[in-house]
């Protein structure tokens, strides 16, 4: 089993509208958890971390629910560059410590249209 | 200022060839690791290096696979008798501790 799952997609919605992203992940010692985005043949780059008590970044808000292993990511009123790849990752640090590997999720392709 | 960077950006070789791929990272970022990613999946895991030495490398796939950071800064990764089923984009990030920033990869193929 996958250490974070994640629905492929693809989603394609028009602009202006609201899309919801779900993981879930395995590992229950999981210390940090991410949304990263990639471009089209580019790199993953942090779009946001994840707080159990739930974050806001302008029209993206995150949410974490560690007792049922379940991250979401809301994008509200779409745009054209919002079309990307949405990567759901989780950190399994040392206690105490942030470093170590990443867990990616294989990414939810979003396709907003005019 | 200047972020992670990965040479050559593309890398074709033949099955069996010896292959190096170099990651520089941010200035100053003690922690370096790298991930591979296949097509329509996530990077995965290859090995992380805490300054010189290699932290965690359980993440690599075979003993085909090497990787060096000597100095602390720049680090290559080293695949001997390439196969056709390492081809992917070999992806490089750095970090003081908290987030990890990538560099552009390098996306190798083996023929």
């Amino acid at each position: 089993r996958k250490e974070v799952e994640q629905d492929p997609g693809p989603f394609n919605v028009p602009e202006g509208a609201t899309v919801a992203f779900n993981c879930t992940y395995s590992n229950s010692a999981s210390q940090s958890f991410f949304w990263y985005r990639q471009d089209c043949r580019k790199e993953p780059k942090l779009l946001m971390s994840v707080y159990s008590s739930g974050n806001e970044d302008g029209r993206f808000t995150a949410q974490l629910n560690r007792a049922s292993q379940y991250i979401s990511l809301l994008i509200r009123d779409s745009k054209l560059s919002d079309s990307a790849t949405y990567l759901c990752v989780v950190n399994i640090a040392d206690r105490g410590s942030t470093l170590g590997r990443l867990y990616f999720g294989r990414g939810t392709q979003l396709t907003v249209w005019p | 200022g200047a972020g992670v960077s990965q040479t050559p950006s593309n890398k074709v070789t033949e099955k069996g060839k010896y292959v190096e791929l170099r990651c520089d990272p941010i200035s100053g970022h003690t922690a370096l690791y790298w991930y591979r990613q296949s097509l329509g999946q996530g990077p995965e895991f290859l090995i992380y290096f805490q300054g010189t030495g290699a932290a965690d490398d359980s993440g690599l796939p075979n003993d085909r696979f090497f990787a060096v950071r000597p100095e602390g800064s720049v680090s290559t990764l080293k695949i001997q008798r390439t196969e056709r089923g390492d081809s992917a984009v070999y992806l490089c990030a750095s970090s003081l501790g908290g987030t990890q920033y990538f560099g552009p990869g390098t996306r190798l193929t083996v023929l």
